[in-house]
């Protein structure tokens, strides 16, 4: 089945740093790029959403000066937490999905990346 | 926004059945999911349902669907060890997926 790479899985960084994550797709090309927040115990909060070529879109809340993300191909897209605070501390996953369409996701092939664990000291 | 929401925990006795259950809110979404996620890991579709049916059944799961209450279960018949995990019900708004808060299953011998 198709995998998305996700790396570093776990980060440590001192407060006012920036981290850098990667997500890629090895086997496929991600028309679109999504990235998740996942706190203890609770939901994954949807943070935004890019295409290949053009800005990410964010969703309410989200600081985009904050959360850089940058889908500069079709296989590789990233999320810079600038400036990291430990607030920022957190479970962060990418997904890419293929295709587009009003059909299940799963029929348009969603995969999920394995997750980074950023703790911000 | 849209709200999806599960209970927190479930703990179950190897061999018996495990329910899982989701309320949400978009009456709108056409399909629901259930993800399972293993501790440090990303997310695996186990099953979708499509919004006009009310059950699907795929080896030991069972996803049963109640859209005028706009609740959601997943069954898990003779859970084993290796189900538990945390257990993700999501819908589809617009092109997104939108997760509930997911239930933990730990399951004992």
């Amino acid at each position: 089945g198709a995998v998305v790479s996700q790396h570093p899985s776990w980060v440590i960084c001192k407060s006012g740093t920036s981290v850098k994550i990667e997500c890629r797709s090895l086997d496929f090309q991600a028309t679109t790029m999504f990235w998740y927040r996942q706190f203890p115990k609770q939901s994954l909060m949807l943070m935004a959403t890019s295409n290949e070529g053009s800005k990410a879109t964010y969703e309410q809340g989200v600081e985009k000066d904050k959360f850089l993300i940058n889908h500069a191909s079709l296989t590789l897209s990233t999320l810079t937490v600038t400036s990291a605070h430990p607030e920022d501390s957190s479970f962060y996953i990418c997904s890419a999905r293929v295709g587009r369409g009003q059909g299940p996701i799963i029929n348009e092939k969603l995969f999920f990346g394995s997750g980074t664990q950023l703790s911000v000291l | 926004g849209e709200d999806v929401e599960q209970s927190l925990f479930l703990s179950v006795r190897e061999g018996d059945s495990s329910v899982i259950n989701c309320t949400y809110t978009d009456s709108s979404s056409t399909y629901l999911y259930w993800y399972k996620q293993e501790p440090g890991a990303g997310l695996q579709l186990l099953t979708y349902i499509f919004s006009n049916m009310d059950m699907k059944q795929d080896q030991r799961l069972t996803v049963l669907l109640n859209k005028k209450d706009k609740h959601l279960s997943l069954r898990i018949a003779d859970t084993q060890t290796g189900d538990s995990a945390i257990y993700f019900c999501a819908e589809t708004y617009t092109d997104k997926l939108i997760f509930g808060t997911g239930t933990r299953l730990q399951v004992f011998p």
